[in-house]
């Protein structure tokens, strides 16, 4: 059974680009959240996506969205690129509706320049 | 506000022994806690996982326990293997989806 697939691995952007970002999660699985992971801030959520509807929402500006498919891949956007943004992007993907186990893709090294 | 914390940013233990990584939290509502290990620059591993209404889960050599009183969880590696060094992070989830709430993580250094 593949894992959660993530593309690309690695991104360059200048700032005031945008950036989308790529999630394939295990088949059969309907739920994709998406992460960020800095050195100062930690492992720190974004958004959840069950059901091609947005169900839960972290605390980040509005140039963070997202979207998910029919298939339930998910793809995320993060728009006018600032220094800041760089960072582990990381994709979950679970069973079903709330409390179950998520299991983490490779992750996306974005580097903002 | 830091609502599950990982007190200890560091853990060096000797080969064979046990290992004990602790995570606190704050929001009682939390009814799912889950542990995960990491390598750099990779998504984090799933190890084990509770829910509130137990107070202990067993899989192989890890074993999470939960003190909901105490809002308190660990996680116990026996017997730790040099593989096991890696960070660790505890991450809690509310009843209404999975969105994960992550500890700072844990740096846990298995010695041979």
């Amino acid at each position: 059974k593949a894992g959660v697939t993530q593309t690309p691995r690695y991104l360059i952007k200048t700032r005031g680009q945008q950036v989308t970002l790529s999630c394939s999660p295990i088949s059969g699985h309907r739920s994709v959240s998406w992460y960020q992971q800095t050195p100062g801030q930690g492992l720190q959520f974004l958004f959840e996506y069950f059901s091609e509807t947005q169900r839960n929402k972290g605390n980040f500006p509005g140039r963070f969205s997202g979207r998910q498919f029919s298939n339930s891949r998910s793809e995320m956007n993060v728009s006018t690129l600032e220094l800041g943004d760089s960072a582990l992007y990381l994709c979950a993907s679970s069973l079903a509706g709330g409390s179950a186990e998520a299991f983490f893709g490779q992750g996306t090294r974005l580097t903002v320049v | 506000d830091q609502q599950v914390k990982q007190n200890s940013p560091s853990l060096s233990v000797q080969e064979g022994r046990i290992s004990i990584l602790n995570c606190d939290y704050t929001n009682s509502m939390f009814d799912y806690f889950l542990w995960y290990k990491k390598y750099p620059a990779e998504g984090p591993t799933f190890l084990i996982s509770i829910s509130s209404i137990k107070d202990k889960n067993e899989d192989g050599r890890f074993t999470v326990f939960l003190n909901k009183s105490a809002k308190h969880l660990s996680l116990h590696i026996v017997p730790s293997q040099p593989g096991d060094s890696a960070v660790y992070f505890c991450a809690a989830s509310l009843p209404s989806g999975n969105m994960l709430t992550f500890g700072g993580g844990t740096r846990l250094m298995v010695k041979p």
